[in-house]
């Protein structure tokens, strides 16, 4: 099945500098590759995703690429604020494919980002 | 709000109890996902049900049953409790099948603790 792996597990950075998270993916099939953003004890909210068909996406502060060859994709946020402090969860599905569990997320073990003042 | 509703949000019992989790998916969604979230974790996936039938299975114990009824809520039944099933179980649900666009909702969580 798919395994996805996550780095770095923490991140502390300064107020207004930018913080990169990067992910792996081992399944080749999997074509849909969205980001999460857990607060402590609530659920997880989708912040952005990126379907296989494109390689980078924006929103505001916030931007995702993808390298479909290497199977990687990561996360961008810039100019961050103290609100960014988060778990953020990468994950990958075959979205739209009935067989083999296809549309479950698989998702990685997560990040801890911290934004100091 | 995500239009998923699970109950209970908490719910503390003991070793060898058993427990029934509920979720109600988005209006229209067929599919519905279980994870299990234990302390500082990440999300664990469980089992996948799409129209009443199991989709996909992951790492879930033996002691841990789930189903999805014909009106598409799905309960998730753990059996013969111990401490370390204490965790923040969500649910989620998607469209599903081919039409679906791999966008999962997430439900707030139940809360179990296990004493």
């Amino acid at each position: 099945g798919e395994n996805v792996e996550q780095h770095p597990s923490t991140l502390s950075v300064q107020e207004g500098d930018s913080a990169v998270i990067k992910c792996t993916y081992s399944d080749s099939a999997s074509n849909y590759f969205p980001w999460y953003k857990q607060e402590l004890g609530k659920r997880p909210q989708l912040i952005i995703d990126i379907r296989s068909n494109v390689g980078e996406k924006k929103d505001q502060r916030i931007a995702v690429t993808l390298n479909k060859t290497a199977k990687h994709f990561s996360l961008h946020i810039t100019e961050t604020q103290p609100e960014d402090s988060a778990v953020y969860f990468c994950a990958a599905s075959k979205g739209g494919i009935l067989t083999g569990g296809g549309n479950k997320l698989t998702f990685g073990t997560g990040t801890q980002l911290k934004v100091e003042l | 709000d995500s239009g998923v509703t699970q109950t209970p949000k908490h719910l503390i019992t003991a070793t060898g109890q058993r427990v029934t989790l509920r979720c109600s998916p988005r209006s229209g969604d067929l599919s519905v996902y279980w994870y299990q979230q234990s302390l500082d974790q990440g999300l664990q996936f469980l089992i996948q049900y799409y129209n009443g039938e199991e989709r996909a299975k992951g790492n879930i114990l033996e002691r841990f049953s789930a189903q999805q009824f014909p009106d598409l809520h799905s309960e998730l039944n753990l059996s013969s409790l111990e401490l370390g099933d204490s965790a923040l179980y969500f649910c989620a649900s998607s469209v599903g099948g081919q039409g679906n666009t791999g966008e999962l909702f997430f439900g707030e969580g139940s809360r179990l603790t296990v004493l």
